[in-house]
């Protein structure tokens, strides 16, 4: 099974500042021949469903602010915060639908400094 | 706009059933995938089980294999989980949610999550 590694942990970030959250993949979710990464990011914040940010690892969802941005290939994959509002305090997973089960990493807490 | 609203969830205790059903507005489930994610209090997300959009393909997460069953009815654009042989461990917030229809099992659309207590 893949599974994903979220870096950091927990972050704190100024108001107005970028906040940038990793996510590992213990194998490549590049599908070659269609050059597409099987990669979505989620927003969760507490009391809410998760939110579907963006998919195909860069694929921004309808109404999503274009502050968040995705990036990466392969095995190493990006979610960045332009500039951080109040309201982007939240966990931040990244999943794998390529192969086997799909899989979550283990979230990042994004709080505001 | 599309709605999931699950029901269902409940104090159980260990060995025990429950079935969590949810329904769908705004959304015609019979044309997705739809899954069952939960989060364990103090957790992160865990994919529990998908169902393809005519029933005839199910895929379980390895703990629940032989003990959770999916299910569908889209006459009722519904969803289902039968729980059973319940386990402390799989106390967790149960969201229902469609998945994406561009290739991929990712999800798209979430319900509130109904919560499941297993505790004697």
């Amino acid at each position: 099974d893949i599974v994903m590694t979220q870096s950091p942990d927990s972050l704190a970030v100024s108001l107005g500042e970028r906040a940038t959250i990793n996510c590992k993949s213990s194998q490549s979710v590049l599908y070659s021949s269609k050059n597409k990464n099987y990669l979505a990011w989620y927003q969760h914040k507490p009391g809410q469903p998760p939110k579907l940010l963006i998919n195909w690892a860069s694929t921004r969802e309808s109404g999503v602010p274009d502050r968040f941005s995705g990036s990466g290939s392969g095995t190493d994959f990006t979610l960045t915060i332009s500039s951080l509002q109040a309201e982007d305090v939240a966990v931040y997973y990244c999943q794998q639908f390529y192969y086997g089960p799909v899989a979550f990493g283990q979230g990042t807490k994004l709080e505001i400094k | 706009e599309v709605h999931l609203v699950e029901s269902g969830g409940g104090l159980v205790q260990p060995g025990g059933s429950l079935r969590l059903s949810c329904a769908a507005s705004g959304l015609t489930v019979s044309s997705y995938w739809m899954s069952w994610v939960r989060q364990a209090p103090g957790k992160g997300l865990e994919w529990v089980a998908n169902i393809k959009q005519d029933g005839s393909e199910k895929y379980y997460e390895d703990s629940v294999k032989g003990r959770f069953t999916i299910s569908r009815d889209n006459a009722k654009n519904s969803l289902y989980l039968q729980m059973n042989s319940l386990r402390a461990e799989d106390t967790a917030v149960f969201y229902c949610a469609s998945v994406g229809n561009s290739g991929g099992i990712y999800f798209q659309y979430w319900g509130q999550g109904t919560l499941v207590t297993v505790s004697s």
